[in-house]
């Protein structure tokens, strides 16, 4: 069975103190792993979209990188506007599964 | 551009009643999802269309219909609330048929309490 973990959990960060979101996959055959950026009382907003181990996706203050076992979300010197929770999902066996999230709090 | 968007944003039934969440896509999209989000859960599908006339179960269809009334609209029914459906629902929609490799956009959410 595919399957999503994300960790931390939750994550208290200074602002401009980096860190990296960690999530790891089992799927035979992965067809995409995506990042989500999810705010309270909103829908997951896309961030980016990986497809192969060494692939690498930036926006703003945001990194992903990817395995062929997991992906970081690398955030580099956040700001309070960061702050949300960050979801990962994988693609696979024609099925998308999703993570529990990992909840950032970026504190000024 | 709206996007995906889902109405209503707020319900409150009595356990027993039945409701339809609807939501239209603007993206000229042809495959639409529905999911439900869940405290400690991650989100799992419920239903899925890949064109307008078709749709698939997902995960968690048990308790639910769904209509793809045109390209643009997809709705979610429940036939008779019960308080395990308490949840915040999402719709979604993709550009390409296939069930994978694509990427998804989602609406707002609805939220849905069952008393």
């Amino acid at each position: 069975e595919d399957q999503v973990t994300q960790s931390p959990e939750a994550l208290r960060l200074q602002e401009g103190e980096s860190s990296s979101l960690n999530c790891s996959y089992t799927v035979s055959g992965l067809r995409g792993l995506f990042w989500y950026r999810q705010d309270p009382g909103k829908g997951p907003e896309f961030l980016f979209t990986l497809y192969s181990a060494g692939e690498e996706k930036e926006k703003e203050r945001l990194k992903a990188t990817l395995t062929k076992k997991e992906s970081f979300l690398h955030i580099t010197a956040p700001k309070p506007e960061d702050s949300a929770t960050y979801l990962c999902a994988v693609d696979g066996n024609n099925r998308l599964a999703f993570g529990k999230g990992n909840q950032v709090v970026v504190i000024p | 551009n709206a996007g995906v968007t889902q109405t209503p944003k707020f319900q409150v039934l009595k356990t027993g009643q039945s409701m339809t969440l609807q939501c239209a896509q603007d993206m000229n999209h042809n495959s639409m999802y529905w999911y439900r989000q869940d405290p400690g859960m991650g989100l799992r599908l419920i239903y899925y269309s890949a064109s307008e006339g078709t749709t698939d179960k997902g995960e968690v269809p048990n308790g639910y219909n769904v209509s793809r009334l045109n390209k643009r609209e997809f709705s979610l029914r429940l036939e008779s609330a019960a308080p395990s459906q308490t949840s915040v629902y999402f719709c979604a929609s993709s550009e390409s048929r296939s069930r994978s490799g694509n990427t998804i956009y989602f609406g707002e959410g609805s939220w849905l309490t069952v008393v």
